[in-house]
């Protein structure tokens, strides 16, 4: 079965950076882009940024792209996403999810498998 | 800029009953929408993708219509489980994959 395993909870200083894993299985790992959402406590959702497994191509929502980096690694099926300069409003939870094929020759859809979220607080 | 806005904010209904949850773009995204459930703790779980298509696994009690600027999500007999915040996404114009700001669904 799918599965999308995300790395621990963190907790960093402001200025520091992050980086989350999502580790995949149950599916071919090229062939589906992934999406990195995330959450503040109590708020709602927020697109960060989608990476082609295949290509390492990404796009990025405006406000995190100068502080966002997503890559992968083919050889172990995992994502990564990176953010910068933290700060106390970057304390949420953040979810990868795989962007599902919703037809033929549309290159957008929403996630279809999450994981299970990785908490990141921002805290001197 | 895109904006999706969902109403109400809240929600409350009884059990066994239909509940009916709108979600405006403030332009045309076709039929490039999604419906999530989230419960506390949980990550979102996809319900409903191109404005009307239940994902896998999905009961037929959920419901999705509508298109352009304008779609609902109706769940037709609502089952204890179901209580949870809705959310909306589209998935057609850029800023891509902008979500409203969800729908609490509450026990009357």
């Amino acid at each position: 079965q799918v599965q999308l395993v995300q790395s621990g909870a963190e907790v960093k200083k402001p200025g520091a950076s992050v980086k989350v894993s999502c580790k995949v299985s149950g599916y071919t790992f090229t062939a589906y882009h992934m999406h990195w959402v995330r959450q503040a406590p109590g708020q709602g959702l927020e697109w960060m940024g989608t990476i082609n497994p295949t290509s390492g191509r990404t796009s990025s929502a405006q406000r995190f792209q100068d502080r966002v980096t997503m890559t992968r690694d083919t050889s172990t099926s995992t994502v990564y996403m990176e953010l910068s300069s933290l700060r106390s409003e970057d304390t949420a939870v953040y979810y990868c999810a795989r962007r599902m094929w919703v037809r033929r020759g549309y290159s957008y859809g929403p996630g279809d498998y999450w994981g299970q979220g990785t908490l990141v607080t921002v805290s001197s | 800029e895109m904006v999706m806005t969902q109403s109400p904010a809240t929600l409350s209904v009884s059990p066994g009953e239909r509940a009916t949850l709108s979600c405006r773009a403030s332009q045309s995204v076709n039929d490039n929408l999604a419906w999530y459930q989230q419960k506390t703790g949980q990550a979102p779980r996809l319900l409903i993708y191109n404005a009307s298509t239940r994902a896998t696994g999905i009961p037929a009690r959920f419901s999705g219509s509508g298109s352009g600027t304008d779609f609902t999500l109706t769940i037709s007999s609502l089952q204890s489980e179901d209580f949870a915040i809705y959310y909306c996404q589209q998935y057609n114009k850029w800023p891509l994959y902008t979500f409203g700001q969800g729908t609490k669904l509450e026990i009357k």
